[in-house]
């Protein structure tokens, strides 16, 4: 157990449907991120919070959505997906600033999107 | 945006031999380097980090990584690997968002692949 647990291990939804990924983390991080994993791409940073701030990257498309009601909980709230958004979503969690104490990453959801 | 490239997609090795997976990073100032590894259907685990100091730094499973600001690089080296070796090496680099927060950039990575 890495400290960061991703839920559902793994999803299948259609092009209409609502999901939520959910990420926990009990460290007593104070900042979480999602990263979108795909075959042969860079880990792309799709969202960040550290300390109640958000910051995203604006080329994420707004058929996700994060959300993060406190520090402990970070949920992707997905609808009306791509089956380019299949991938692997990984949540990680870190503590400090600057990178100093780099990230606990969760196991992931592998999302297949038909 | 500071950036890491990772020169080999995959690295082919025999079991017990020496193992160096490359990395380069782009930018002008301080950074705070990375190795995670990845193992089939798992997410990333950290491997070491180099903050400030030593430029040898040392991490888990015998690895070991180099800082060079002159070369701008952070090779990952390991001098007798195992075949639970077997998995995929990414290489990062820090970077600050908005007023408190930071995120790190990845790789492509660097699929290690060890055989008898």
């Amino acid at each position: 157990e890495t400290g960061v647990t991703q839920t559902p291990r793994h999803l299948v939804m259609g092009m209409t449907n609502k999901k939520s990924l959910k990420c926990e983390q009990h460290l007593g991080h104070n900042a979480m991120y999602w990263y979108k994993q795909s075959a042969k791409k860079p880990l792309e940073l799709m969202f960040v919070y550290s300390l109640e701030e958000r910051v995203e990257n604006n080329s994420v498309p707004s058929r996700f959505s994060p959300e993060c009601p406190n520090s402990s909980h970070l949920f992707l709230h997905l609808h009306t997906l791509q089956p380019e958004d299949s991938a692997l979503y990984l949540c990680a969690s870190s503590q400090g600033g600057a990178g100093s104490y780099g990230y606990t990453f969760g196991s992931g959801t592998r999302l297949t999107v038909v | 945006a500071q950036s890491v490239t990772q020169l080999d997609s995959q690295v082919p090795v025999f079991e017990e031999a020496p193992v160096e997976l490359r990395c380069n990073y782009s930018s002008s100032v301080s950074v705070y380097l990375f190795w995670y590894v990845q193992y089939p259907n798992q997410g990333l685990q950290l491997l070491l980090k180099y903050l400030s100091g030593s430029t040898l730094v040392k991490g888990i499973n015998g690895f070991e990584a180099e800082f060079n600001k002159s070369q701008t690089s952070f090779h990952l080296r390991k001098p007798s690997v195992h075949i639970s070796d077997t998995a995929e090496y990414f290489c990062a680099v820090s970077e600050s968002y908005g007023n408190s927060g930071y995120a790190l950039n990845f790789g492509k990575g660097t699929s290690l692949l060890v055989t008898p």
